[in-house]
Parts: structure tokens; C-alpha cells; sequence
């Protein structure tokens, strides 16, 4: 099986970086995406990482590193607005996808 | 506008009465998909689709069909609905290169 480890919940101030770290076990590796999912909401994609290396789409950075089976979603001057779940997925080949049970990030002013 | 359109949003029903949760892409994506989300679960990946008239199951696909006739719809059957398939469902359209990616609103099923 496959299998996506998440911290649970990060509680940080407006401005604040937040760093929400992924490992995983999975039977291939293909890539891994970010995500993040309001209360009641869809999940947005944030990014997908195929190769090693840091990729930054504004505020939000995400890094991977196969060889240490691991990625994190880098988050800068945190906005209210960014309080939601975050999660990682794992595509392991032929569009399957394996989630991370998610990580709750609540700014406070 | 990109959109993965699906319906309906909510739904009561019965166990045993057959439903149909449809979804939509206009963005011309092969990878379609359909997720369960429950608490404390995360995601699970339901069937997904690489094209046309191709499917395959995910990791929870007892209870649920699929069809791919079309390449903008992915329908999610349920035969006959039980309690254990009350969640939320979410259809989700994939790119080729996985850089783009694209979930419907959700259809929130109670089955009773």
C-alpha cells in the first residue's frame, strides 16, 4: 500500500512562514502535489514537484527530494486568508494518486 | 474559464436506489477522476480514467461505476447505494504533465 506522513496542525501569526513537510512510502514515483482545501471547500491545486529542487509560485514554494522520499510546502507572509488543510499526494503512475491525510494551518492575526 | 462542473451538490437518498453523480471538464484534459473524502480518511481515489473508454479501479471501488463515453464526462454510478458510501465526493480533471489539475465542487450523498 501506500502510505503519506503529515504533522496535523500549525498554529502561526500573520506574516509568519509555515513549512508543512511530507514523507512517503508508495510502490512508484511519478510526482508530488499540493493542495489546499478550505472548510466545506474543493481542493485548489497548489503545485506538482517531478523533479528535485525548490519551485516557487508566489507566496507558496514546494521542494522535493526522492532520494529522501520527502517534500514540504513552503508558505510565506501568511494571510488570514490562508487558513485551510493542506495535503500531499503521491502520483505512483497511470493518474493514481495516494493523499496525505492533511495538515491544518490557522493563521491569527 | 477552466471548470470541473459537478451535480448534483447534495443528495438524501435511500439505500438500495440507484443515483447517478455526473461530472463535467472543458479543458480538453484525458485524466479524470473521481475521490471520496471522509473524516480522519483524507482522499481515496474512487475509479479514474486515462481517455476515452478506458477506466480502471482505484483503491475503493466496491459499489461505484464508472464510464468514460466522452472525453468531458466521467459519471460516478452507485447500483444501489449504501450507508458506508455516505461522504463527499469530488470529480477531479488532470493534464497530461500533472502541472495542471482541477477538482468539481463536491456532491455531499447521505445515503439513509
Amino acid at each position: 500500500g501506500q502510505s503519506l506522513e503529515q504533522p496535523s496542525e500549525v498554529t502561526a501569526v500573520e506574516g509568519a512562514i509555515v513549512q508543512i513537510n511530507c514523507t512517503y512510502q508508495t510502490s512508484g514515483f511519478y510526482g508530488l502535489s499540493w493542495y489546499q482545501q478550505h472548510d466545506g471547500g474543493a481542493p485548489t491545486f497548489l503545485s506538482y514537484n517531478a523533479l528535485d529542487g525548490l519551485e516557487e509560485t508566489g507566496r507558496f514554494s514546494s521542494f522535493l527530494s526522492r532520494s529522501d522520499s520527502y517534500g514540504y510546502l513552503l508558505l510565506q507572509e501568511l494571510q488570514m486568508k490562508d487558513s485551510a488543510s493542506y495535503f500531499c499526494a503521491v502520483n505512483y503512475g497511470n493518474n493514481r494518486l495516494a493523499f496525505g491525510k492533511g495538515n491544518q494551518v490557522v493563521v491569527i492575526p | 474559464e477552466a471548470q470541473v462542473t459537478q451535480n448534483p451538490r447534495y443528495l438524501i437518498t435511500v439505500t438500495g436506489k440507484k443515483l447517478t453523480v455526473t461530472c463535467s471538464q472543458n479543458m480538453n484534459h484525458e485524466y479524470m477522476s473521481w475521490y471520496r473524502q471522509d473524516p480522519g480518511l483524507g482522499l481515496r481515489q474512487i475509479y479514474y480514467s486515462m481517455n476515452v473508454e478506458v477506466t480502471d479501479k482505484g483503491d475503493v471501488p466496491e459499489g461505484y461505476k464508472v464510464s468514460r463515453k466522452e472525453k468531458r464526462n466521467f459519471p460516478l454510478i452507485l447500483e444501489s447505494p449504501s450507508p458506508n458510501q455516505t461522504s463527499l465526493y469530488f470529480c477531479a480533471s488532470v493534464g497530461l504533465s500533472f502541472d495542471e489539475q482541477f477538482f468539481g465542487p463536491g456532491t455531499r450523498l447521505t445515503v439513509l
